[in-house]
């Protein structure tokens, strides 16, 4: 069964420097691999996904993540934070067949300072 | 355009009281999800129906059931509430039969307390 671990439960950054959430799974069939946003006191946006081609996947407000198989990770990035970045994130995995669901992390709340 | 409805938003109960959370989606789609949510834990999936007619367990099923009423349609009940089902429960939809390449789209929650 597949599962992810995300490493981290908070971070804290400063407004403008970089932003990397670390996410790790666990798989036994290439997994298709998700980024959820979370605001408060609101449902989940999907920031990117990856399912098939290039390991670098651009989302949505500068985000980016890249799936590395040798590594199982697939971590989120964004050059230069923002106050509006500051959210819980959750990453999450697939199997991809048919009638199968996704599974969640924990989540990691991020903090932007000024 | 509405998207993932879920009702009630707020919701305490006393323990052993029945209750059903509503949801539906107005985006024909084939799957819907109920999650819920715990400080520290994530989402968790309860139940999941992959199409009209098919529902299957989650990871954390147990006092739960749920029922595809339709396409549009999927409800979750709470037979006798506990305490540890004090949460944040959030419905779920994805156009395809597994979240392939499909996003799920989330309604805005409801949040449980069982007393």
């Amino acid at each position: 069964a597949q599962s992810v671990t995300q490493l981290g439960s908070h971070v804290s950054v400063s407004e403008g420097a970089l932003v990397l959430l670390r996410c790790n799974y666990s798989s036994s069939v290439p997994p298709y691999l998700f980024w959820y946003v979370q605001y408060p006191n609101q449902g989940l946006q999907l920031l990117l996904k990856y399912t098939t081609g290039a390991t670098l996947v651009k989302g949505i407000n500068g985000f980016e993540a890249e799936f590395k198989k040798s590594e199982t990770s697939f971590h989120l990035t964004k050059p230069s934070a923002h106050m509006s970045d500051a959210a819980e994130y959750f990453c999450a995995v697939s199997e991809g067949q048919a009638g199968t669901a996704l599974i969640f992390g924990k989540g990691t709340t991020l903090s932007v300072s000024s | 355009n509405a998207g993932v409805t879920q009702t009630p938003k707020f919701q305490v109960l006393k323990t052993g009281q029945s209750m059903t959370l509503q949801c539906a989606q107005d985006m024909n789609h084939n799957s819907m999800y109920w999650y819920r949510q715990d400080p520290g834990m994530g989402l968790r999936l309860i139940y999941y129906s992959a199409s009209e007619g098919t529902t299957d367990k989650g990871e954390v099923p147990n006092g739960y059931n749920v029922s595809r009423l339709n396409k549009r349609e999927f409800s979750l009940r709470l037979e006798s509430a506990a305490p540890s089902q004090t949460s944040v429960y959030f419905c779920a939809s994805s156009g395809s039969r597994a979240p392939t390449n499909e996003k799920l789209f989330f309604g805005s929650g409801t949040q449980l307390s069982v007393l």
